[in-house]
């Protein structure tokens, strides 16, 4: 099982271009979130997907779309870049859709490092 | 909104010493608290969960706490290897159990020979 996979590792792009951050995971898991990291902070939630067909925005969703394309796969689109979007992105999984569940951990992609000139 | 504090400061310690992490919070307490461990350059991948009704979770040489009279989490690394030395990432659930995560900054701990 590869896990959760990002593409591309790394981007950079010009202020105003557009991309699209594809993840997918293998685990079968219903919940996948986008998170950004910057430095000197915590990893910041833009965006969750609660199971396949739902998604909603979390934390600091200004800026970014999100499509849950099927259960696998969860892409995050940023319309218009800005160099306050360079950060690096992770995307996650997570086995429940809510409730008290056991299954509450977040298995975590290597991260999209987007670079904003 | 809800605050979540790690030691900014890095963490050093003495190869076999225990290294014990804090996480403070505000506001109202979790459903859950986790642990993570982040190397440079890669995901978070997660250690230990513990419940708002735990007082204390084990698993091997992590031992986590979690007091909710004093809002806060300690993580402790016993017989702690240089092979531990990473960046620690405490995550609190406020949303009653949904997994949507508010995230610390993390304490990065060295463990020297």
């Amino acid at each position: 099982n590869a896990g959760v996979t990002q593409t591309p590792k790394f981007q950079v792009l010009k202020t105003g271009q557009s991309m699209t951050l594809q993840c997918a995971q293998d685990m079968n898991h219903n919940s996948m979130y986008w998170y950004r990291q910057d430095p000197g902070m915590g990893l910041r939630l833009i965006y969750y997907s609660a199971s396949e067909g739902t998604t909603d925005k979390g934390e600091v969703p200004n800026g970014y779309n999100v499509s849950r394309l099927n259960k696998r796969e969860f892409s995050l689109r940023l319309e218009s870049a800005a160099p306050s979007q360079t950060s690096v992105y992770f995307c996650a999984s997570s086995h429940t859709s809510g409730g008290y569940s056991s299954y509450n951990e977040q298995f975590f992609g290597p991260g999209t490092r987007l670079t904003v000139l | 909104s809800q605050k979540i504090e790690q030691n900014s400061e890095a963490l050093n310690i003495q190869e076999g010493k225990t290294a014990t992490l804090t996480c403070n919070y505000t506001n109202y307490s979790p459903a859950y608290l986790q642990w993570y461990r982040q190397d440079p350059g890669r995901g978070p991948v997660f250690l230990l969960l513990i419940r708002e009704n735990e007082k204390e979770k084990r698993k091997e040489r992590l031992k986590v706490t979690f007091d909710t009279t004093l809002k806060q989490s300690l993580f402790h690394i016993t017989a702690s290897q240089p092979a531990d030395s990473a960046t620690y990432l405490c995550a609190l659930d406020f949303s009653g159990g949904y997994n949507k995560l508010i995230f610390g900054a993390g304490t990065r701990l060295a463990v020297h020979p």
